[in-house]
């Protein structure tokens, strides 16, 4: 069975500063990978996802997020946070062929202005 | 909008009673999940339509629970006999149909928050 583990389970951040959430998952296969945000009062959205191809994937408001094969990893990173990116981030995997998105349970960011 | 939405936005309920929750998907979107967010378990898989048909319903926590979904557009999850534990938000997703055997993108729905009193 498909699992997906996020360590981080709120984060406090200033302005300006980098983020890294982690993000791995267990899962011998091919998997697409998806981080999707919770902004408060509001309902999931897709930041970026990750199919095939280049590792490296680039989002929405400035967020990318590295794909690592080996290490089950898939990392969302943003190289200057805004006080508007506080929100709820899940990482999620979906295995080939399987329809159902297992999620992480989610990190929740907080940026202090 | 363009969005999947669903119905009621908020629920209330007393223990023991039956309740429906509703999704509507996204135009031409021919797939269609539920997932529940709790504060004790996240985000959890349900159950997912392909067209009208539930090729898998291994999300569903008890025979309470049960979807069924017409015309292979809207969607009703229902729960009888409600407890207390079923209080969490209930959300609805859609997507495209496959494409060179992988899904496509889940796009979420604003979820019905259920309380069970």
């Amino acid at each position: 069975a498909q699992s997906v583990s996020q360590h981080n389970h709120h984060v406090i951040l200033s302005e300006a500063a980098s983020l890294e959430l982690g993000c791995n998952y267990s899962y011998g296969g091919t998997v697409n990978l998806f981080w999707y945000v919770q902004y408060p009062g509001q309902h999931l959205q897709l930041l970026l996802k990750y199919f095939s191809g280049d590792p490296l994937v680039k989002g929405i408001k400035g967020f990318e997020a590295e794909f690592i094969k080996s290490k089950f990893s898939f990392n969302l990173r943003k190289p200057s946070v805004q006080w508007s990116d506080t929100a709820e981030y899940f990482c999620a995997v979906n295995a080939f062929g399987n329809e159902k998105l297992t999620f992480g349970t989610g990190t929740r960011l907080t940026i202090i202005p | 909008g363009a969005g999947v939405s669903q119905s009621p936005s908020n629920k209330v309920t007393e223990k023991g009673k039956d309740v429906e929750l509703r999704c509507d998907p996204i135009s031409g979107h021919t797939a269609l999940y539920w997932y529940r967010q709790s504060l004790g378990q996240g985000l959890e898989f349900l159950i997912y339509f392909q067209g009208n048909s539930a090729p898998d319903k291994s999300g569903l926590p008890s025979d309470r629970f049960s979807a069924e979904r017409t015309g292979g557009s809207v969607s009703t999850l229902t729960i009888q006999r409600t407890q207390q534990e079923d209080s969490a938000v209930y959300l609805c997703a859609s997507s495209l149909p496959p494409s060179g055997g992988r899904r496509d993108t889940q796009y979420f729905g604003p979820g019905t928050r259920l309380t069970v009193l």
